[in-house]
């Protein structure tokens, strides 16, 4: 069956640039979340998006920023990048709600390392 | 964290052996999850109780959740090394949406 796939998986990037992460949700899922991980850390829940529009808001910090597109599939845009932001970043989707049991489909996640 | 605390923060045990991991939040709920974390790998979902669910199976899973005490437990009954990773409970506080809150996590180690 098909996942949650992530890109780039690795990404290895210096302070102050930006990165870009993305995420292509299981078909006919219409809702996508993005969640940071820091080294020994839970997942943080930063952003979500149910039919392009976000939906709900999480510690994410302003330098990020996000968006789902009409593909449903959407990017994490970070900035101004600090060595804090070294984390794993994970999406995560649900179908809609007649489909919906209240289990996020998780991918494998993208990691990001600033130096 | 947030919303929920797990303990113990590592567990590791023999093969065949019984583990158990506990979570406790802090608000009002809709439902809580646990998941499964591989180092470095992405979550999975292992099951969810509603919050008028008192316990619930699911093979050699059995969570428990007492609403009063905002505390939640998962057992793994006969471990297998195969079971080693990192187990998150995690709270939907939400009733329009599916964001979740996650807790600390639990570290079991099962030895073979």
């Amino acid at each position: 069956a098909a996942g949650v796939i992530q890109s780039p998986r690795h990404l290895i990037k210096e302070k102050r640039e930006t990165a870009t992460l993305k995420c292509y949700p299981i078909p006919r899922h219409d809702t996508v979340y993005w969640y940071q991980q820091g080294p020994g850390q839970d997942p943080q829940f930063l952003i979500s998006f149910y039919e392009k529009m976000q939906s709900d808001k999480g510690s994410i910090p302003d330098r990020f920023s996000a968006q789902q597109f009409s593909d449903y599939h959407s990017e994490l845009n970070m900035s101004s990048l600090e060595l804090g932001d070294s984390a794993l970043y994970f999406c995560a989707s649900t179908p809609g709600a007649t489909m919906n049991t209240g289990e996020l489909f998780f991918g494998e996640g993208s990691r990001l390392t600033v130096l | 964290s947030q919303q929920g605390e797990e303990d113990p923060q590592a567990l590791s045990i023999q093969e065949g052996e019984n583990a158990t991991m506990n979570c406790s939040y802090k608000t009002s709920i809709n439902n809580l999850q646990w998941y499964r974390q591989n180092s470095g790998r992405g979550l999975v979902h292992l099951i969810l109780i509603r919050s008028n669910e008192r316990e619930k199976h699911s093979g050699r899973l059995r969570v428990t959740l007492d609403t009063s005490k905002k505390s939640s437990s998962l057992l793994i009954t006969a471990s297998r090394a195969a079971d080693t990773a990192s187990y998150f409970c995690a709270s939907s506080i939400n009733n329009a949406g599916n964001m979740l809150t996650f807790g600390g996590g639990t570290r079991l180690m099962v030895k073979p």
